[in-house]
């Protein structure tokens, strides 16, 4: 069974450009989260879809940060304009019950 | 508002050693904690999930212990190896599908 997917694994860009994200789950989990870990800091929790649907996203940090997941399936997060602040680790999990399973993560520098 | 904080940050043992990871969580409504395993530039694997009804999950050379009244959990690694070397974190859920609460993680290093 293939584990949850990141793409890329490390993205480098400069302020003010856009940046989007990719996440596909394990295969039949309808929970999808996102995290982040900025440097120095826990791991942070940014939104939770069920399915299509955005069930929490009381974490995401403001409204440059815009999350999709289409048709129930992959996940996008797109960060548009991106600040420095931004940069991190930004991580992906899926789950069917109780247990998360999270993927490799994207290292998102903005300079 | 929930916190979870591990203690110690750091940690380096000799090869063989029995050790404990702490984790300690502000409130004691959780419905799950996790542990997981970091190494560098890679993602968190899961090792351990405790329900809140539960006192203790093992696996392996891993137990876990949750003593959910007093807010805490510890990770105990038994006959410990060079290959445990890694971030161990802890990590509450507050509902049956809730996002996770993160410590900041305990950095082991296991010397051969």
């Amino acid at each position: 069974e293939a584990g949850v997917t990141q793409f890329p694994s490390h993205s480098v860009i400069e302020k003010g450009q856009t940046v989007t994200l990719r996440c596909d789950p394990i295969s039949g989990h309808d929970n999808l989260y996102w995290y982040r870990r900025v440097m120095g800091k826990e791991i942070k929790f940014l939104l939770h879809f069920v399915k299509e649907s955005k069930q929490d996203e009381s974490g995401m940090p403001n409204n440059r940060f815009l999350a999709e997941r289409t048709g129930g399936t992959y996940s996008t997060l797109k960060v548009q304009p991106a600040e420095l602040e931004d940069s991190g680790v930004y991580f992906c999990a899926s789950s069917q019950f109780k247990e998360q399973y999270f993927g490799p993560g994207t290292r998102l520098t903005v300079t | 508002k929930q916190e979870v904080t591990q203690i110690p940050a750091a940690l380096s043992v000799p090869e063989g050693e029995n050790l404990v990871l702490n984790c300690s969580f502000t409130d004691s409504a959780i419905y799950n904690l996790q542990w997981f395993r970091q190494d560098p530039g890679k993602g968190l694997t899961s090792l351990l999930l405790i329900q809140s009804s539960q006192r203790e999950q093992t696996s392996g050379r891993l137990n876990a212990s949750l003593d959910k009244s007093s807010g805490r959990s510890t990770l105990y690694i038994a006959a410990s190896q060079p290959g445990d070397s890694a971030t161990y974190l802890c990590a509450v859920s507050q509902g049956s599908q809730g996002n996770l609460i993160f410590g900041k993680g305990t950095k082991l290093s296991v010397k051969p």
